[in-house]
């Protein structure tokens, strides 16, 4: 079973260029999540997507942000314009069920993907 | 609010040597309390968990304690591997939630 991937693994751009992430999460997984941390601070949730639906997007910092996940699949992150305190890296993540913290439906992270504004 | 402070690191250390990470939380009710690690260019793993006072999550060596009179879910292993080296974050959930509250990380070092 594939894993949840993200691309780019890293990404390179300058402030107010426009960068959009990817996460394909594992398939069959309705639950998507997206975190991100920041210049080495602590991970923060951004925001949780059920299939195609936002279920909590308290945590997306501001309107740069925008987070899609049209047909349920894979979801993007895109980051429009860019600033030089939106690098770190970004995590997704995915359960099957709603992730409760149990073992029955455990939530499953990908590599992440490294952004830095320059 | 919910918050996780953990050791800043980096910690470094030798082969065999003993590792702690403390880690304290501050939540209303009753949080459950995990540890993840990220091995280099991985994502990350569920290292160990424990969901009520108490409790002691175990996983490949580690240890961690629930402790709710002082708020901590400190990291242990008795004698560490170079295989350890890694980044490790202490986080919670709140009961009826579904998304994580992380520390900062502590990135472990462990030289032969």
């Amino acid at each position: 079973e594939a894993g949840v991937t993200q691309f780019p693994s890293h990404s390179v751009i300058e402030k107010g260029q426009t960068v959009t992430l990817r996460c394909d999460p594992i398939s069959g997984h309705d639950n998507l999540y997206w975190y991100r941390r920041v210049m080495g601070k602590e991970i923060k949730f951004l925001l949780h997507f059920v299939k195609e639906s936002k279920q909590d997007e308290s945590g997306m910092p501001n309107n740069r942000f925008l987070a899609e996940r049209t047909g349920g699949t894979y979801s993007t992150l895109k980051v429009q314009p860019a600033e030089l305190e939106d690098s770190g890296v970004y995590f997704c993540a995915s359960s099957q069920k709603m992730w409760t913290g149990g073992i029955n439906s455990p939530l499953h992270f990908g590599n992440g993907t490294r952004l830095t504004v320059t | 609010g919910n918050s996780v402070t953990q050791m800043e690191g980096p910690v470094t250390l030798s082969e065999e040597a003993f590792l702690t990470i403390n880690c304290t939380y501050t939540a209303t009710g009753y949080p459950s309390l995990f540890w993840y690690v990220q091995y280099p260019g991985e994502g990350l793993q569920l290292l160990l968990k424990a969901t009520k006072a108490d409790d002691k999550g175990s996983n490949k060596g580690f240890e961690a304690t629930y402790r709710k009179e002082t708020t901590s879910f400190h990291l242990e292993k008795g004698s560490v591997q170079v295989s350890d080296s890694a980044v490790y974050f202490c986080a919670l959930k709140r009961a009826a939630g579904n998304k994580l509250t992380f520390g900062g990380g502590t990135r472990v070092l462990v030289k032969p």
